[in-house]
């Protein structure tokens, strides 16, 4: 198994450009996470899908932030406009099971914001 | 979820065990421990968790106190590898908390030759 898969690895952008991260769950993981790591907040949770649906977006800093799964093996997190503050390394995990916490992270997406 | 306390940094020398403690004094009876490592530019990495009863799996051993208030996870035989941040998660499998993680500052372990 490949694993989740996240592109791009590396994402360098000016502030107020829009910028789409995706993630492909590992087959059969009906459960998709986002996640954004940062020095200061450490890791946080963004917004979870459980058949493509999204469960829980509480943790979406703000509107310019969004997350769509069109289907079981695509999600993207979109943010439109950026910000240096977004400068981040954005991971994106899946899990099969029900209200598991065995979740299995993708590489991460470093993004840079100027 | 319940608040978990991790010393933020220990040594371990390669092929010694290597013993990560956690203080989980507020857990209540149906949340788990669960331990999740971080290698340095890698996304976090699963590594056992737990109820009540000692674990054990192919990655590691978690020993669980009876009172459930702390636990250790051992890495039997440390190698350069596990050089990481270890977290420790304590957490229920479902209600309010389902499917979230709630990650902390973790424990920076360096096992060194």
């Amino acid at each position: 198994d490949a694993g989740v898969i996240q592109s791009p690895r590396h994402e360098v952008t000016e502030m107020g450009q829009e910028v789409t991260l995706r993630c492909k769950p590992i087959s059969g993981h009906d459960y998709l996470f986002w996640y954004r790591q940062t020095m200061m907040r450490g890791l946080e949770l963004l917004i979870y899908f459980n058949n493509n649906v999204p469960i829980d977006d509480s943790g979406m800093p703000e509107d310019r932030f969004s997350a769509k799964m069109p289907n079981a093996s695509f999600s993207t997190l979109k943010i439109q406009p950026s910000e240096p503050r977004d400068s981040a390394v954005y991971f994106c995990a899946s899990t099969p099971e029900q209200g598991a916490k065995t979740q299995y992270f993708g590489p991460g997406t470093r993004l840079l914001v100027l | 979820d319940a608040k978990t306390t991790q010393p933020p940094s220990m040594d371990c020398a390669e092929g010694r065990a290597a013993n990560l403690p956690c203080n989980h004094s507020t857990i209540s009876g149906n949340e788990y421990v669960y331990w999740y490592r971080q290698i340095h530019s890698q996304g976090p990495q699963y590594i056992i968790h737990g109820l009540k009863n000692n674990e054990t799996n192919e990655m590691a051993s978690l020993i669980i106190t009876e009172d459930r208030k702390s636990s250790t996870l051992i890495l039997p035989h440390a190698t350069l590898r596990d050089t990481a941040v270890y977290y420790c998660i304590v957490s229920g499998a479902g209600g309010t908390s389902y499917g979230k993680l709630t990650f902390g500052q973790g424990t920076i372990l360096t096992v060194h030759p």
